[in-house]
C-alpha cells in the first residue's frame, strides 16, 4: 500500500516551459488535490476533484490545469512555467471535503522555474 | 489574506521544555486539524477537533478547540527533538495556517 504518490520528485524549467506533474492514490478516495507550499504562505489550494471525470479551480488556480480521468490518478500542468511557480507542490487525496476527513498527502515535488 | 493565522511563526526551545503554539481566525469553524511537516515530506495528521471547548490529548501532545470554534491550540509537554517540525492548522475550504516551525534542541 504505497499511499499517495507524486512524480517527480525534482524538476527544473526554464520559464515558458511546460510539463506535468503526476499525483497517484491507491487508497480509493474520491477526492484529491493540489496545494503549493511557499515559506510563510503555509500550503494553498490550487485545484481540487471530487470524483473521475470532475475537477474545480482553488484559491491560486491561475498558470495550472488539471485533469482526473482515472479516479487514482490526478494530474497537474503547467502550459507556460513562470518563475513565479517555483515551489514545492503537494497531493493530497481524502474519502471527503467536509474538513473532518483526514487528507493523506504525498511527499511532494520541488520545483524550480529559472 | 490567510483565514487561518498561526502564532509564532518560529519557536526554538530545550529539550524538556512545554511550547504552546495558536491557530486563530475571525470566522467560526465547524471543524479544525492540525497536521505535522517533517523536512521533505507532506504533512501528516495529528488530530480532528470538532466540539467548541473540546480537548484532545495525543501522548504529550494537548490540543485545545475554543468555545467558539475560532481558535485553537497545541501545546507540547517536556518537547522531544524528535517534535521538531512544521505545525500547520487546517479548516474551512480546505485552507490551511502558514505554520509555526519548531525546533527542540537537545
Amino acid at each position: 500500500n504505497a499511499g499517495v504518490t507524486q512524480t517527480p520528485k525534482f524538476r527544473v524549467l526554464k520559464t515558458g516551459q511546460s510539463m506535468t506533474l503526476l499525483c497517484a492514490q491507491d487508497m480509493n478516495h474520491e477526492y484529491m488535490y493540489w496545494y503549493r507550499q511557499d515559506p510563510g504562505m503555509g500550503l494553498r489550494l490550487i485545484h481540487y476533484s471530487v470524483g473521475e471525470g470532475t475537477t474545480a479551480k482553488g484559491e491560486v488556480p491561475d498558470g495550472y490545469n488539471v485533469s482526473r480521468l482515472k479516479k487514482q490518478n490526478f494530474l497537474l500542468g503547467l502550459e507556460s512555467a513562470a518563475p513565479s511557480q517555483t515551489s514545492v507542490y503537494f497531493c493530497a487525496s481524502s474519502y471527503s471535503t467536509s474538513g473532518i476527513g483526514e487528507q493523506y498527502f504525498g511527499p511532494g515535488t520541488r520545483l524550480t522555474v529559472t | 489574506t490567510q483565514l487561518l493565522e498561526q502564532s509564532p511563526q518560529f519557536l526554538s526551545i530545550q529539550e524538556g521544555e512545554n511550547l504552546t503554539v495558536y491557530c486563530n481566525s475571525s470566522s467560526v469553524f465547524s471543524s479544525l486539524q492540525w497536521y505535522r511537516q517533517e523536512p521533505g515530506e507532506g504533512p501528516v495528521l495529528l488530530v480532528t477537533v470538532v466540539t467548541g471547548g473540546e480537548v484532545k490529548k495525543l501522548k504529550r501532545l494537548t490540543f485545545q478547540f475554543g468555545d467558539a470554534r475560532k481558535d485553537s491550540s497545541l501545546h507540547i509537554t517536556a518537547a522531544q527533538p524528535g517534535d521538531t517540525g512544521l505545525y500547520l492548522c487546517a479548516g474551512y475550504k480546505l485552507s490551511f495556517g502558514a505554520g509555526t516551525t519548531v525546533t527542540v534542541r537537545a
